[in-house]
């Protein structure tokens, strides 16, 4: 694998369901960042992890929950979502904060 | 919130014609980076450029180059030559600093073949 991964590349899950989003990346980063993209929205921030430890909550609920181990994976948890939590939901990472950040394939969610 | 400012939503060119996009944005820092991102409909923001501010030199890398104007805040795109795979949304996101890099609405370009 090289790059950035995310697993899965699609989820559908009910709003009473519990799931988590994986992030991956191989490029050996120290940075990594959590982004929704809503239809006809522009990319919003969710989180930053520098050196695993959290550096950044851009007021998201709590609904969900994000995760970093160790520096090469993110995860971001979801429970009771609401339909308008649909979204393509990006991971990227980089070398460290305010270098260039590279994207994985995103995760396309959908609640219902 | 620094302001991004992609004014063309959808740009359709004939294969082989060039496309130019245009980025303004609003910062109050002296120090900034300056990228362009493409998002084909797989979904992935693929890394096209990076400039730094305070380098104002433009450059052509392949079928690529682009137009940095400090003074304006202008951070203009063009694709030369057009082929159906540049068919695609792309994003100029100024990073200003604190992790977040300001994305634009995006300019979608269609490549007609």
């Amino acid at each position: 694998e090289t790059g950035v991964t995310q697993t899965p590349r699609h989820l559908v899950m009910g709003m009473t369901n519990k799931k988590s989003l994986k992030c991956e990346q191989h490029l050996g980063h120290n940075a990594m960042y959590w982004y929704k993209q809503s239809a006809k929205k522009p990319l919003e921030l969710m989180f930053v992890y520098n050196f695993k430890e959290q550096t950044e909550n851009n007021s998201v609920p709590s609904r969900f929950s994000p995760e970093c181990p160790n520096s090469s994976h993110l995860f971001l948890h979801l429970h009771t979502l609401q339909p308008e939590d649909s979204a393509l939901y990006l991971c990227a990472s980089s070398s460290t904060r305010g270098e260039t950040q590279y994207f994985g394939p995103g995760t396309r969610l959908l609640v219902l | 919130a620094q302001k991004v400012t992609q004014a063309q939503t959808e740009i359709s060119v004939v294969e082989k014609e060039d496309v130019t996009l245009d980025c303004v944005y609003e910062t109050r820092d002296t120090t900034y980076y300056l990228f362009w991102y493409k998002q084909p409909p797989s979904g992935e923001l693929v890394f096209l450029i990076r400039r730094n501010s305070f380098d104002e030199q433009n450059e052509i890398s392949g079928r690529y180059s682009w137009n940095f104007q400090k003074s304006t805040s202008s951070f203009n795109f063009t694709i030369t030559a057009s082929q159906v795979v540049d068919s695609a949304v792309y994003f100029c996101a100024p990073y200003y600093g604190n992790n977040r890099l300001a994305f634009g609405k995006g300019n979608q370009v269609v490549v007609i073949p």
